[in-house]
């Protein structure tokens, strides 16, 4: 069974600096996808950014990047710069191997408030 | 833009009560998917759907059905609702795969 876990249940962050959030995920599938999505107060899910099993390099989208290292199955996710409008849940999610179709499984989230 | 609208935002229901909440897409998208959220736990796949008149179980399906009679349309129905069902209702879309595309959620308080 696939797992996603975020450690880190919430975290401060001063506005303008880097913050990083955790995730680790367990799967025995070679292929597999990691996502990160934003949820801000209003309750939407807003994909952040996406990183195949197989891809050689670590994502980056704007000021989200992908810390990606399979070998310790982590997939940490980096906000540089924060603004206040990064004040949010973050959800890691992975896609199910494609045989078992296009599910994605979540972790519990981590909550971040940005500081001015 | 995708558009996934559910129709509720906020749902306040009696114990044994019969619960429709209903999820629409624009996009012509195969997938649909129903989730739910708790503090904590993330989201948690109750149902999913490939096509028509197609579902698949998801983790969670216990106290929970779902009905596709049109592409656009997903229905999450809760047969007899019960306080344990007090949530955030999330659906989803997508075409072939990921990413997802999601509604605004559907907060639901069963009393």
């Amino acid at each position: 069974a696939q797992k996603i876990t975020q450690t880190q249940p919430g975290m401060f962050v001063q506005e303008k600096e880097a913050v990083t959030l955790d995730c680790t995920y367990d799967t025995s599938d070679p292929s597999y996808g990691l996502f990160w999505y934003k949820q801000p107060s209003s309750g939407e899910m807003i994909f952040l950014i996406y990183q195949g099993s197989y891809d050689q390099q670590n994502a980056t989208e704007g000021r989200y990047s992908l810390n990606f290292q399979k070998a310790r199955k982590s997939a940490n996710l980096v906000i540089s710069a924060s603004q206040l409008g990064d004040s949010a849940m973050y959800f890691c999610a992975m896609r199910d191997a494609p045989d078992a179709g296009n599910k994605l499984t979540f972790g519990g989230g981590t909550r971040v408030l940005v500081k001015p | 833009d995708v558009k996934v609208t559910q129709s509720s935002r906020y749902l306040v229901k009696r114990t044994g009560e019969k619960v429709f909440l209903e999820c629409v897409q624009d996009m012509d998208h195969e997938n649909m998917f129903w989730y739910r959220q708790d503090p904590g736990l993330g989201l948690r796949l109750i149902y999913f759907s490939y096509d028509v008149k197609m579902k698949e179980k998801g983790d969670i399906p216990e106290g929970y059905s779902v009905s596709r009679e049109k592409k656009e349309r997903f229905s999450l129905i809760l047969e007899s609702a019960s306080t344990n069902q007090t949530s955030m209702y999330l659906c989803a879309s997508s075409f072939s795969g990921p990413p997802l595309h999601f509604g605004n959620g559907t907060r639901l308080t069963v009393t």
